[in-house]
Parts: structure tokens; sequence; C-alpha cells
């Protein structure tokens, strides 16, 4: 099993472009989020999925969207990239019911 | 905000047990404590997790208190490995949109 896979892990955007992080689980995992981290800081969530056709706000949503069109793929598309969006992303899924959930590896995006 | 509170840092000697305090004095009947570790800016890795008896699994044991308000992941052999930042979260069971806070960082020292 491959787990959580995220692409890129590594991304170098300039302001205003749009891009999509790919986050994909062969795990059948009904959950799926996404989070971002700060330097020093923990990781905050931006979007959530509790199933296909499903998607819910998190803390931080502003300037991202999210689609969950399979079980599998869980993308998070920025919009328009600002600097205040370099960050560390990190994709997780699990199983509704909990209660480990499995992160990626994380993609390194910064807005330049 | 998150609702734990942890030391900012801690060191412990390689082969002793590292004892990681997490106050948590706002804990709702129905939540858990769940707790993970990042390895030096990786993905964050599951630990273990509890409601009100300690646990133990083959990386670590969590003592949580009888009133609840706080706990303790023990790692009873620390190795160099051990080595990253390790988070205390209180959420239930039924919502798992976790809330993280700035976590300990865990120093093994040889």
């Amino acid at each position: 099993n491959a787990g959580v896979t995220q692409t890129p892990k590594f991304q170098v955007l300039k302001t205003g472009q749009s891009m999509t992080l790919q986050c994909a689980q062969d795990m059948n995992h009904e959950y799926m989020s996404w989070y971002r981290q700060d330097p020093g800081m923990g990781l905050r969530l931006i979007h959530y999925s509790v199933g296909a056709g499903i998607t819910d706000q998190g803390e931080v949503p502003n300037g991202y969207n999210v689609s969950r069109s399979t079980t599998e793929d869980f993308p998070l598309r920025l919009l328009s990239a600002a600097p205040s969006q370099t960050s560390v992303y990190f994709c997780a899924s699990s199983f509704l019911q909990g209660p480990e959930a499995f992160f990626g590896q994380g993609t390194r995006l910064t807005v330049v | 905000d998150a609702k734990t509170t942890q030391p900012t840092s801690m060191d412990c000697a390689e082969g002793r047990a590292a004892n990681l305090p997490c106050n948590h004095s706002t804990i709702s009947g129905n939540e858990y404590v769940y707790w993970y570790r990042q390895i030096h800016s990786q993905g964050p890795q599951y630990i273990i997790h509890g409601l009100k008896n300690n646990e133990t699994n083959e990386m670590a044991s969590l003592i949580i208190t009888e009133d609840r308000k706080s706990s303790t992941l023990i790692l009873p052999h620390a190795t160099l490995r051990d080595t990253a930042v390790y988070y205390c979260i209180v959420s239930p069971d039924s919502n798992y949109q976790l809330i993280w806070g700035a976590g300990t960082k865990l120093i093994i020292k040889p």
C-alpha cells in the first residue's frame, strides 16, 4: 500500500497564479482533510471531506477550494496564490470511526 | 485555539523513559485524547489515543488522570529516533477535525 500520496513535493508560484495540490489514498478511507503548517506552529485545518461529493470548511478555508469526486482523491486548489499561502501542506485520511489519521509527506509551497 | 497545553521543549537521555505531559482542563466527556508526533517536518504519525482508561501499544503508554484534565505520554525506552515534536490533541470521536497546538519538541540525547 502506498498510503497517502501528495504531489508535488515542492512548488514555487508567483503571486496570482493558481495551482492544484494532489492527494490520493489507497486505504478506502472515507475521511480526508487538508492542513497547512507554518513554521514553528501546529497544523491548521483548511478543508475536509467525509465522503465522495461531501466537503466542508475547516479553520482557514479562504483562498482554497476542494472537491471530492472519488473516495481516493481529494485535490486542493489555490485560486490566486498569495505570499501568505507560503506554507507546508499536509493531506490526511482516516476511517470515519478513526482513530488513526494517516498523513502524506507534505507539499512545500512558496509563493513569491 | 488548541484545547491543550504542553511544554515547549523537553530533553531525555537515550534509553530512559520519556514522560510528556499535557493539560486539557476543558476536555468534554465525549472527547478523546490523541497523541501524534512529527519527525523533522515529515507528515505527523499517530501514536496512541484514549478516553479515560490508561492505554498501551507497541509505541507508547498513555496515562490519563481520573478527572481527565491532564495526561502523560510515556515512551518507555527512548531512542534517538524518537526525537520529534509531540502533539497532544483532544477531539470528540464523532468529529475528526483535529485542532493542533504547537506541541512539545522532545530531544533525545545520547
